[in-house]
């Protein structure tokens, strides 16, 4: 059950928009539109920010967006704040005998 | 409002058990399912666990897999881990997560502030 791939750590100047990256292959992120993303700010639980590729949860900024093509998803976070600063993960399902995995999580530090 | 509350985390020496419990409240639990996440110290998110709304399917990752139980009491509105044969890279932080539907739709929208469990010989 290996990891999906993200870059370990991404910066941004509040106002600004970045995008993490998730790469997986074609048994997981390629096969499924089953991604999502979740938001982590240490000591905290971790927070549902987006499902099935694209979809949001009520209440969940609509700054914050997701895409995919092929076996990458991406998170989009558009008008950075401050309060942005968190680890950001992205999930899958991974088929029938891996199940499921996370990425290895990026860090974000707003500038 | 939606809250989980997991409990049962400690320290135990390498081969121990434990058993994780996560409260549920503010829903119909049995008509959901639930997955355990786990986070080791400086490591990421890793999933470790997941049961169906009725606790007749579960299914767990190769870390984990014979020597961890999930299992639910949906007349208790609880979830649990059983945890045996630990090993120190079982460290970590223990989250029970709610999924959005009744069996599994893979991702998990309520989350619970986590339970400690440290493993040392």
């Amino acid at each position: 059950q290996s990891a999906l791939t993200q870059p370990a750590s991404m910066s941004g100047s509040p106002g600004q928009s970045i995008t993490i990256s998730c790469t997986g292959t074609s048994s997981d992120v390629g096969s499924y539109n089953l991604v999502s993303w979740y938001q982590h700010h240490p000591g905290k639980a971790p927070k549902l920010m987006i499902y099935a590729v694209s979809k949001r949860p009520s209440g969940v900024s609509n700054r914050f967006s997701g895409s995919k093509s092929g076996n990458t998803a991406s998170l989009t976070i558009s008008g950075l704040q401050a309060e942005d600063e968190a680890d950001y993960y992205c999930f899958s399902y991974a088929g029938s005998s891996t199940l499921r995995v996370f990425g290895g999580g990026t860090k974000l530090t707003v500038l | 409002e939606v809250q989980l509350s997991e409990s049962g985390g400690g320290s135990v020496q390498t081969g121990g058990s434990l058993r994780l419990s996560c409260a549920a409240s503010g829903i119909t639990f049995s008509n959901y399912g639930m997955s355990w996440v786990r986070q080791a110290p400086g490591k990421g998110l890793e999933w470790v666990s997941a049961i169906s709304g009725s606790g007749g399917s579960t299914y767990y990752a190769d870390s984990v897999k014979g020597r961890f139980t999930i299992s639910r009491d949906n007349s208790k509105n609880r979830l649990y881990l059983q945890m045996n044969s630990l090993r120190a890279e079982d460290t970590a932080v223990y989250y029970c997560a709610k999924e959005d539907c009744y069996d599994f739709c893979y991702y998990m929208d309520v989350w619970g502030k986590g339970t400690t469990v440290t493993v040392s010989s």
